[in-house]
């Protein structure tokens, strides 16, 4: 069973990096891809954008110049990172085997305040 | 980008009761259309993939059909465990997008 985890700092500065990490379980990050999505209050969506198996990257142009996807195969975890963030980058971040989100995790939720 | 449009928002119904849940969207996106479903507490359960094959472990009562720009997903003989938040996503073309939702309540 393929199980993700998200973890990172709940609050954020503004203008700071919001960074997560997501651990998968039961799967090689090595296969498939492997994506970020995120909830607005409010309740819309995002694709934020994915790694590959072979460590390409996609991203949403709407983050382009912000975003960045990592991986660390050793560890079987895939990361985001988010320069610049204001308030409007508040939303619960879920990390998902992606493109057609087959499995998810939870979910964690980060707030950008001061 | 492609937008996705699901015109109900909110919607309610008695168990035993059948519901649909329509997905627009701004072009033609073949069958590359779809569901998930979010309950409280728990994560997104991907329904429904290619507009109207079943993912393993969606109980038989989900349906999807449409293709093109028209999408509906179909909950026959509804039960109690199947409230929470619909989401339609078409994954076409990139940047994949996401319907706004349709909350089902059960009355």
């Amino acid at each position: 069973e393929v199980q993700l985890q998200e973890s990172g700092p709940g609050l954020v500065k503004p203008s700071q990096s919001l960074s997560l990490t997501c651990s998968v379980t039961g799967y090689s990050i090595t296969s498939n891809y492997w994506g970020w999505i995120r909830k607005f209050p409010g309740n819309k969506m995002e694709w934020m954008g994915y790694i590959s198996y072979s460590g390409s990257t996609s991203y949403n142009p709407s983050l382009k110049s912000r975003i960045s996807i990592t991986r660390d195969t050793s560890k079987n975890q895939f990361f985001l990172q988010l320069n610049s963030v204001t308030t409007e980058d508040t939303a619960t971040y879920y990390c998902a085997r992606s493109g057609v989100a087959t499995d998810w995790g939870p979910g964690t939720m980060v707030t950008v305040s001061s | 980008d492609v937008q996705m449009t699901q015109s109900l928002s909110y919607l309610a119904a008695s168990p035993g009761e059948s519901v649909s849940i329509s997905c627009k969207a701004s072009k033609s996106i073949s069958n590359y259309l779809a569901w998930y479903q979010q309950k409280p507490g728990e994560a997104y359960k991907l329904l429904i993939y290619s507009g109207s094959t079943l993912q393993s472990g969606t109980p038989s009562r989900f349906s999807g059909s449409g293709s093109g720009t028209d999408f509906t997903l179909t909950i026959r003989s509804l039960e109690p465990e199947d409230f929470g938040l619909y989401y339609c996503q078409q994954y076409y073309e990139k940047p994949l997008t996401f319907g706004s939702g349709t909350k089902l309540e059960i009355k």
